[in-house]
């Protein structure tokens, strides 16, 4: 079935760092591809998104090309700040009509000041 | 403010009692789920109504069981409830479709004793 993989469960930046958090997927189908955030006590929201092949997502400075050939959507900033500290899911939204997103386990992102 | 709003924010109870939680959007989407966070931050769905039908059903437990009395709500009941039913459950929302992302509510968080 389909599947999405993140390697990561934390990473600890500092601030100003620059940042690759890890997201492959697996599936027959050909999805849409999301990262969303969660920050604590609240529920995970839309971060950014890429529709097909070689499109972008952008969001306040983090970026994910959609890349079909690697089966990935790495999730990149150039500089971090201490309020990006969140968790991050990489997840996908298969081609049937039910439209079911299937996450990833999350990557709690600490940035150290 | 137009959202998805879930009641309680928090829900303690002990094993073997039954409990609801309520679940509402005012987006106008047509497609609402449930979702399962464990301790360990993973989601995964478990039901999807789209236009007060059923269309995803996980293999959830029959004690769980979705009511969607029109598109704007979905409820969740959970009979006998057990020590392993203790998670954060999110409501969300979203247009038909692949592309659009969800709506996530801020979570109910459920401690079952």
């Amino acid at each position: 079935g389909d599947s999405v993989v993140q390697t990561e469960g934390q990473v600890l930046p500092s601030e100003g760092d620059s940042l690759i958090v890890n997201c492959s997927y697996e599936t027959t189908q050909y999805p849409s591809l999301f990262w969303y955030v969660q920050y604590p006590g609240e529920g995970p929201q839309l971060h950014l998104k890429a529709m097909k092949a070689n499109d972008k997502g952008r969001n306040k400075g983090f970026e994910a090309m959609y890349r079909k050939e690697t089966t990935s959507f790495h999730l990149e900033k150039d500089s971090v700040q201490e309020s990006d500290s969140a968790v991050y899911f990489c997840a996908l939204s298969e081609g049937s009509s039910a439209s079911k997103i299937i996450f990833g386990s999350g990557t709690r992102l600490s940035i150290r000041p | 403010d137009t959202a998805v709003s879930q009641t309680p924010k928090y829900l303690v109870t002990q094993m073997g009692n039954d409990k609801s939680i309520k679940c509402e959007q005012n987006l106008g989407h047509d497609t609402m789920y449930w979702y399962k966070q464990d301790s360990k931050k993973f989601l995964k769905i478990m039901f999807s109504y789209n236009n007060k039908e059923l269309i995803i059903n996980e293999t959830v437990p029959n004690r769980f069981s979705p009511k969607s009395p029109d598109k704007a709500h979905l409820n969740l009941h959970i009979n006998s409830l057990e020590l392993g039913d203790s998670a954060v459950y999110f409501c969300a929302s979203s247009l038909p479709g692949q592309s659009y992302g969800y709506t996530f509510g801020s979570g109910t968080r459920l401690t079952v004793v």
